[in-house]
């Protein structure tokens, strides 16, 4: 089965210092993985994808994620945080029937 | 492109009541799909659609019923409001074709309440 975890549901860190949010998947075969953004009462945008291409994937508004088959890891990091960046962040698992399966999500806090 | 539309916005039902949470997408995109989103269990896929005429389950369908008649339209019926449907709902959208490795399009979403 495939599935998604993501270990930490709040992470806080201040403003202008690195931004670290995890998530390990589980899957028989090569997956496709996504990271998306959640502001409040809003809806989701796509941070950034990796389809089996290059392991480091950079996405919009400075965030990167790196695909480790090994540790069966997608990270999702950026160098500096901004206040703008609070909000709920989910990693995605596509399936090859074409289902995506969410993990439980990790609310960012950035603190002045 | 409006992208994907949802409506309505919010939605309060009593127990026992029906109706129809509509969807719409103007990108022609094969795919379709509906999630309900609770408090710290992510987004949980409900149904989806990958062409007109084509439907299948999520992880959970029950309590909820679609159809696909065109390849822009996906509407969600719920055939009996309970309170444990309240939700939000978000309507997505994307291309379609074997592997998965499209993203998907999210509708602004529904906000659902069964008292």
């Amino acid at each position: 089965a495939q599935s998604v975890t993501q270990l930490d549901s709040h992470v806080s860190v201040s403003e202008g210092t690195p931004v670290l949010l995890r998530c390990n998947y589980s899957s028989s075969y090569s997956p496709s993985l996504f990271w998306y953004v959640q502001h409040p009462n809003k809806g989701l945008q796509l941070l950034l994808k990796y389809t089996s291409a290059a392991t480091l994937v950079k996405g919009i508004n400075g965030f990167e994620a790196e695909f480790k088959k090994s540790e069966t890891s997608f990270h999702l990091t950026k160098p500096s945080a901004h206040m703008s960046d609070a909000a709920e962040y989910f990693c995605v698992v596509s399936l090859r029937n074409n289902d995506m399966r969410f993990g439980a999500g990790t609310r960012l806090t950035v603190k002045p | 492109n409006a992208g994907v539309t949802q409506t309505p916005k919010f939605q309060v039902l009593k127990t026992g009541q029906s109706m129809t949470l509509q969807c719409a997408q103007d990108m022609n995109h094969e795919y379709m799909s509906w999630y309900r989103q609770d408090p710290g269990m992510g987004l949980r896929l409900i149904h989806y659609s990958v062409g007109a005429g084509i439907t299948d389950q999520g992880e959970v369908p029950n309590g909820y019923n679609v159809s696909r008649s065109t390849t822009e339209d996906f509407p969600l019926r719920l055939l009996s409001a309970a309170p444990s449907q309240t939700s939000v709902y978000f309507c997505a959208s994307k291309l379609g074709g074997m592997g998965g490795t499209y993203e998907q399009y999210f509708g602004p979403g529904t906000r659902l309440t069964v008292t």
